[in-house]
């Protein structure tokens, strides 16, 4: 695909539930990096990805999230026992190799909901 | 520790005037600077970046931006604005050698015809 793509758009959830958030960066790229917006404020880093491994994980908020990318592409943020404060927009981005002042291209992302 | 600071967090103007939008960013380091704009219901788009040289850098859609390391600040201007400009516009310092971005709050962008 041409751009970096976030699947699913809108999750809705009830607390204490398991959620997958999947990322589809672009083509090649090596570097993956996950955000989140909470309503009014600027994204905030979560972790990243050189390849397949998580070279930053010092945004995740406590050991409840994880984020996987098993083949050096696609990107997995997976939230256990969910709460009603993880309500956010989880957005992934994609740069070609992760050298500083590289472009992050951004995906739509995805709006959770947590009830 | 790092930080970005967007003054104005809503900022109202007339189609065709001009614009600034304030950023102020704390990072001991030589600094990589961006300005990324999100509409609604798009993603983040990057208008710009600075990374070295030039201090005045020119985007797209007519943006710039002018790094002033005395000052801290990377201030994002356009001479006159569009009525498709209105969005919201976040200024960004990448860190460390991952290039996390570190974003600040955010200015919400309003144009009146």
């Amino acid at each position: 695909g041409a751009g970096v793509s976030q699947t699913p758009s809108n999750k809705v959830t009830e607390k204490g539930k398991y959620v997958e958030l999947r990322c589809d960066p672009i083509s090649g790229h090596t570097a993956l990096y996950w955000y989140r917006q909470s309503l009014g404020q600027g994204p905030e880093f979560l972790i990243y990805f050189q390849g397949t491994g998580a070279a930053d994980d010092s945004g995740l908020p406590n050991d409840r999230f994880f984020a996987v990318r098993p083949e050096g592409s696609v990107s997995t943020l997976k939230i256990q026992r969910t709460e009603r404060g993880d309500s956010a927009v989880y957005l992934c981005a994609s740069s070609l190799s992760g050298q500083a002042g590289e472009t992050q291209y951004f995906g739509p992302g995805t709006r959770l909901l947590v009830l | 520790a790092q930080s970005v600071t967007q003054p104005d967090i809503h900022i109202t103007v007339s189609e065709g005037a001009s614009l600034e939008l304030r950023c102020n960013y704390s990072y001991g380091a030589t600094p990589y600077l961006f300005w990324y704009v999100q509409s609604p219901g798009q993603g983040l788009q990057l208008l710009l970046k600075y990374f070295s040289g030039d201090t005045l850098v020119q985007g797209i859609k007519g943006f710039e931006a002018e790094f002033k390391r005395s000052q801290s600040s990377f201030n994002l201007r356009k001479p006159s604005v569009h009525w498709s400009d209105a969005a919201e516009y976040f200024c960004a310092v990448g860190v460390g050698n991952t290039d996390k971005l570190i974003f600040g709050t955010g200015t919400r962008l309003q144009v009146f015809p």
